[in-house]
């Protein structure tokens, strides 16, 4: 298993301020293998950035996304109301073949 | 566009089964993605369960392996994952969700169904 961790675990920020999400793999992962992805309250994830870096269809460009090897980050460059939710880094480990998310930073409103 | 729908019984005993059933609409499931099903205890993070190709071929994830199973019904385009013995570990919001292609990613995903393990 590749485990992930994230931090921080709450990101507390008014509208407007810059948020940025760190993910750290215990071991080396292929940039085409790590994802984010947004989860609001009783809704599903959402794919935000796919291979470490591009933004998925639809997803706005203040959202960012860059890293290699073990540390990756997510930055929104000024967080709108409706960027409030839960953040979730996601990885992929070919042998065996396993997905595995962080535990998650929750982007709240200060 | 493409939807996913999960269904199945939203409490399951004990030792019986969880079955449940994720329903493609707006294309085909015979296209070329993998297919995975993952949960979300509640109050928790997310954990991939496994996953499934048209063709047949699975990955579980090895701390389950032994207890889940999936299966794919190219007719019905559907695909389904069993649970065997549950417990109230197994208590989550489950989510069918495909595979993004050329990355290793899940571009569509379900809404989710919740079940919980009772008896």
């Amino acid at each position: 298993d590749i485990a992930l961790t994230q931090s921080p675990g709450t990101l507390s920020l008014s509208p407007g301020e810059r948020a940025t999400l760190s993910c750290r793999a215990f071991q080396s992962v292929n940039s085409r293998s790590f994802a984010w992805y947004q989860q609001k309250p009783g809704q599903a994830p959402r794919l935000l950035i796919f291979g470490a870096s591009t933004r998925a269809a639809g997803i706005p460009d203040r959202f960012s996304a860059s890293g290699s090897g073990t540390d990756f980050s997510l930055t929104i460059s000024r967080v709108e109301p409706e960027d409030f939710a839960v953040y979730y880094c996601q990885q992929y480990g070919s042998s065996p073949p396993l997905y595995t998310f962080g535990q998650g930073t929750k982007l709240e409103i200060k | 566009q493409v939807q996913l729908q999960e269904s199945g019984p939203g409490l399951v005993k004990p030792s019986g089964t969880l079955s449940l059933t994720c329903s493609v609409s707006g294309g085909s499931i015979s296209s070329n993605h993998w297919w995975s099903w993952i949960r979300q205890p509640p109050g928790q993070g997310l954990q991939w369960i496994g996953e499934i190709f048209p063709d047949g071929r699975t990955n579980y994830n090895p701390s389950l392996r032994s207890l889940v199973s999936i299966s794919i019904d190219n007719s019905k385009n559907q695909f389904s994952l069993k649970v065997n013995s549950p417990t109230a570990a197994d208590t989550a919001l489950y989510f069918c969700a495909r595979h993004l292609t050329g990355y290793d990613a899940f571009d569509i995903w379900g809404r989710g169904t919740m079940v919980t393990v009772s008896s």
